[in-house]
């Protein structure tokens, strides 16, 4: 079985701070991770993802995220927040056996002036 | 230009109707699916589709159909609809490499009066 969590609904952080969104998972093997962006009233965009190798992964929009094996996470992080970052951002994790993924109840990221 | 599309965007109905929600794309990606997402909330999983005359049920009860006639097409039908099925319905798309991410619609806007 596969799971995801984000232990945060909302992360408030100013503009121009670093900012980081929290996820941890659980899978029975070597996990495919996705972090996706939803701004309001669209569907969800793909902003980067983990297969494998480098721990550190650089997607869109200046976004990144660290894979954690031994805890288990996929933070998504960004140097200098912009007010046009605010959104709400998941996480989705997959088996690779499995092409259904499990997707985190998001976290609404508000990035004030 | 590759993309996915669904409509109509926005649709009010009546009690009792029957709908059909429209997905298309022009990837020619395999795998399609249809989430139930309200305002700000989780995606919930209701349908999926590996292929052609391939479907399946999600992880969310749902009285919706689908069907994949064509590799492009992914129809969601509601024979009758009531107040309960209000909601966003997003559509997404994967191709057939099983390390892909997924690929979203601008979703449905559903309220059923």
């Amino acid at each position: 079985a596969q799971s995801v969590a984000q232990p945060e609904d909302q992360v408030n952080v100013a503009e121009g701070n670093p900012l980081t969104v929290k996820c941890t998972y659980s899978v029975s093997g070597n996990p495919y991770l996705f972090w996706y962006v939803q701004y309001p009233n669209r569907g969800l965009q793909f902003l980067l993802k983990y297969i494998t190798g480098d721990n550190l992964v650089k997607g869109s929009y200046g976004f990144e995220a660290e894979f954690n094996k031994s805890q288990t996470s996929f933070h998504l992080k960004k140097p200098s927040a912009l007010v046009s970052d605010s959104a709400l951002y998941f996480c989705a994790v997959r088996d690779p056996g499995s092409y259904i993924p499990t997707f985190g109840r998001g976290t609404s990221l508000i990035v004030h002036p | 230009e590759a993309d996915i599309y669904q409509t109509p965007r926005y649709l009010v109905i009546g009690t009792g109707k029957k709908i059909t929600l429209e997905c298309s794309q022009t990837m020619g990606h395999d795998k399609m699916y249809w989430y139930q997402q309200d305002p700000g909330m989780e995606l919930h999983l209701i349908h999926y589709s590996y292929g052609v005359n391939s479907t399946e049920k999600g992880d969310l009860s749902s009285e919706s159909t689908v069907s994949r006639i064509r590799t492009e097409h992914f129809p969601l039908t509601l024979e009758s609809a009531r107040p309960s099925h209000t909601s966003q319905y997003l559509c997404a798309s994967m191709g057939l490499a099983v390390y892909n991410e997924q690929f979203f619609g601008p979703g449905t806007r559903l309220t059923v009066l």
